[in-house]
């Protein structure tokens, strides 16, 4: 079946460390964003891709690195530099043909962080 | 820029009462209105949406219509279940940008059997 994958499910880290979080998809989509979710703050983009090769920076974006290199993965680096990085983390992706009509995004399970 | 204010949660039902979670919003130009639902220990997925002034969207008993003069896309459903219990959020799509979304904070509703 078609979908976003995203690994870990469950991830902990010790202050200082980097971690790179994973976002496959096999929907052949274009665009794919990362947001981030906190309690009572809804979702915030911290970066998004249209195409391969190219990214932007979202409303969140410092402390937060990506890359993507293939069109069916964007890996989300949390950095030692980001400040709060305890949070769920949800990739998704659309097609920008539909996308500029519908706003369809289709979302991974998420990946909840942990910094000790 | 644009935003999107959701009704404060958390919303807590009986099953079968009326649900309203009320969403406004202020963006320039048009936008397109979306409602996602979150299930516990899930990502987000689209309940509903309405791309123009007065569209209805709906989906599973859930319906929201799109209220240009009032800047308003309110969540309604007549009978709820406890299957209904997650976070709901109303985003718009940025026109400006490339298929962004902006979200509201979410609301929490609870249905008890």
């Amino acid at each position: 079946d078609g979908g976003i994958t995203q690994s870990p499910k469950y991830l902990f880290r010790k202050e200082g460390q980097n971690v790179t979080l994973s976002c496959e998809q096999n929907l052949n989509h274009d665009a794919m964003y990362w947001y981030r979710q906190d309690p009572g703050q809804g979702l915030r983009l911290i970066y998004y891709s249209q195409i391969v090769n190219d990214f932007q920076k979202g409303d969140i974006a410092e402390g937060y690195s990506v890359s993507r290199e293939k069109k069916e993965s964007f890996p989300l680096t949390v950095t030692s530099a980001q400040k709060n990085p305890t949070a769920f983390y949800l990739c998704a992706s659309s097609t920008p043909g539909e996308a500029k009509y519908t706003g369809e995004l289709f979302f991974g399970e998420g990946s909840r962080l942990t910094v000790l | 820029g644009n935003s999107v204010t959701q009704m404060e949660g958390p919303v807590t039902l009986s099953e079968e009462a009326f649900l309203t979670i009320n969403c406004t919003y202020t963006a320039t130009g048009y936008p397109s209105l979306f409602w996602y639902v979150q299930y516990p220990g899930e990502g987000l997925q689209l309940l509903l949406k309405a791309t123009k002034a007065d569209d209805k969207g709906s989906n599973k008993g859930f319906e929201a219509t799109y209220r240009k003069e009032t800047t308003s896309f309110h969540l309604e459903k007549g009978s709820v279940q406890v299957s209904d219990s997650a976070v709901y959020f109303c985003a718009l799509s940025d026109i400006q940008g490339a298929q962004k979304l902006v979200f509201g904070q979410g609301t929490r509703l609870t249905i008890n059997p």
